[in-house]
């Protein structure tokens, strides 16, 4: 069965580092998405992404992260100088439609990102 | 979206049947009531959804009460690797209101052996 994959599965970096997190959504899937979970909170949405642009972005989505679809393959985000704060699992999804009544997302396994 | 309240947790025994309340008094009327459920360590993944029918797939059956303001999740018989927090999420059919999953709480499911 296809899957989203992610990669690294841990990233430890220090604080005022850059990190890129990757994804590979499932192939013919055209919507994607970055979520986050701090240690023992809820699953936050970070950025939906479609047609090489952002669809919509939450506020934690500031001007530290971005993302982008380099090649037809993999999906990144792109954290440009981390922060204490910014220590959580990162969670890649994707979803073949993006009607919001009946798609589904499918997630990956997520990054665990620590910030020292 | 459309606000779900859940309890907090809930315990069940191996091979019992669990059933997840989901109340949504302000649901409109085309919102999809959909179910995910985070395994541990895990990313969230996809259980059921539905409209105003009740549901079955091969995880779990949707009951939809008849007012549409809660629904149950019902896992036939529980599983240890049942185990999760279950989220109830309202996603409206409009592309215009987003694509994005709000989760909540959840409810945790300890199920015992």
């Amino acid at each position: 069965e296809p899957e989203v994959t992610q990669t690294p599965s841990h990233q430890v970096t220090q604080m005022g580092q850059e990190v890129i997190l990757r994804c590979v959504p499932i192939s013919n899937h055209l919507y994607f998405y970055w979520y986050r979970q701090i240690l023992g909170q809820k699953v936050e949405f970070l950025v939906s992404f479609y047609n090489n642009e952002i669809s919509e972005k939450s506020e934690i989505f500031d001007d530290q992260f971005s993302v982008e679809r380099p090649d037809g393959s993999n999906f990144t985000l792109k954290i440009r100088s981390t922060k204490l704060e910014d220590s959580a699992m990162y969670f890649c999804a994707s979803s073949e439609r993006g009607m919001g009544g009946t798609d589904t997302q499918y997630f990956g396994p997520g990054t665990r990102l620590t910030v020292l | 979206d459309a606000k779900t309240t859940q309890p907090n947790s809930m315990e069940s025994n191996e091979e019992e049947p669990v059933h997840l309340p989901c109340n949504h008094s302000t649901i409109s009327g085309t919102d999809y009531i959909h179910w995910y459920r985070q395994l541990p360590s895990q990313g969230p993944e996809y259980v059921i959804h539905g409209l105003t029918s009740n549901v079955n797939n091969r995880m779990a059956s949707l009951a939809i009460a008849e007012d549409r303001k809660s629904s149950t999740l019902i896992l036939h018989r529980a599983t240890l690797r049942d185990a999760a927090v279950y989220y109830c999420i309202l996603r409206a059919v409009h592309l215009a209101a987003g694509n994005k999953l709000t989760f909540g709480g959840g409810t945790r499911v300890l199920v015992k052996p």
